[in-house]
């Protein structure tokens, strides 16, 4: 099955400064690469996703690229702000998105003032 | 749309003891799934519906847990007995193939 791997664990930054998060899968066939958010007591929140066609994917100060060659693929994070403190995960599908994720450990993101 | 609706929020239990999760999907969306997140192990997917039809149950820890989609609208993930071991918390997703997957608020499950 697919094994993802996320790092760092934790990542502390100034704000306005930019995070970086990197995820490694295994599965070639996989096909399907989200981002989730979690803020605390709350369930995961799509941020972005991208698809094994494209290189790299923006939407305004968060991108993720994919080098499918490597199998990894990063979030990218620019001009951080208090609320981009939280746990982001990745993950990676093999169905598209239509069978279950599997995620990395997760990225406790925080923003010092 | 309310979003995915899990229920309850909070549980705890006795070890010993059965527990019933429960998932209301979003209207429209054909496939759900129930994952499970811990400190030590992250979140896990333990099974997954696609038309109210179990596809891939390979992450079900046990014979204790079992998932039922009785329709499109409502799921349960039933856990019996339970034991310690199994306090997490229990989130449910749906998503329209192909799609994003949704996820609800979660159940925290505390078993005593």
């Amino acid at each position: 099955g697919e094994n993802v791997e996320q790092h760092p664990s934790t990542l502390s930054v100034q704000e306005g400064d930019s995070a970086v998060i990197k995820c490694t899968y295994s599965d070639s066939a996989s096909n399907y690469f989200p981002w989730y958010k979690q803020e605390l007591g709350k369930g995961p929140q799509l941020i972005i996703d991208i698809r094994s066609n494209v290189g790299e994917k923006k939407d305004q100060r968060i991108a993720v690229t994919l080098n499918k060659t490597a199998k990894h693929f990063s979030l990218h994070i620019t001009e951080t702000q208090p609320e981009d403190s939280a746990v982001y995960f990745c993950a990676a599908n093999s169905g598209g998105g239509a069978d279950g994720l599997t995620f990395g450990k997760g990225t406790h993101l925080i923003i010092q003032p | 749309d309310a979003g995915v609706i899990q229920s309850p929020r909070h549980e705890v239990t006795e070890m010993g003891q059965e527990v019933t999760l429960r998932c209301k999907p979003i209207s429209g969306h054909n496939s759900l799934f129930w994952y499970r997140q811990t400190m030590m192990r992250g979140l896990e997917l333990l099974i997954y519906f696609n038309n109210n039809v179990p596809i891939d149950d390979s992450g079900m820890p046990e014979d204790r847990f079992s998932a039922k989609m009785p329709n499109a609208s409502f799921s349960t993930l039933k856990i019996q007995p339970s034991e310690p071991r199994d306090s997490a918390v229990y989130f449910c997703a749906s998503s329209l193939a192909y799609t994003e997957a949704f996820f609800g608020q979660g159940t925290r499950l505390t078993v005593v």
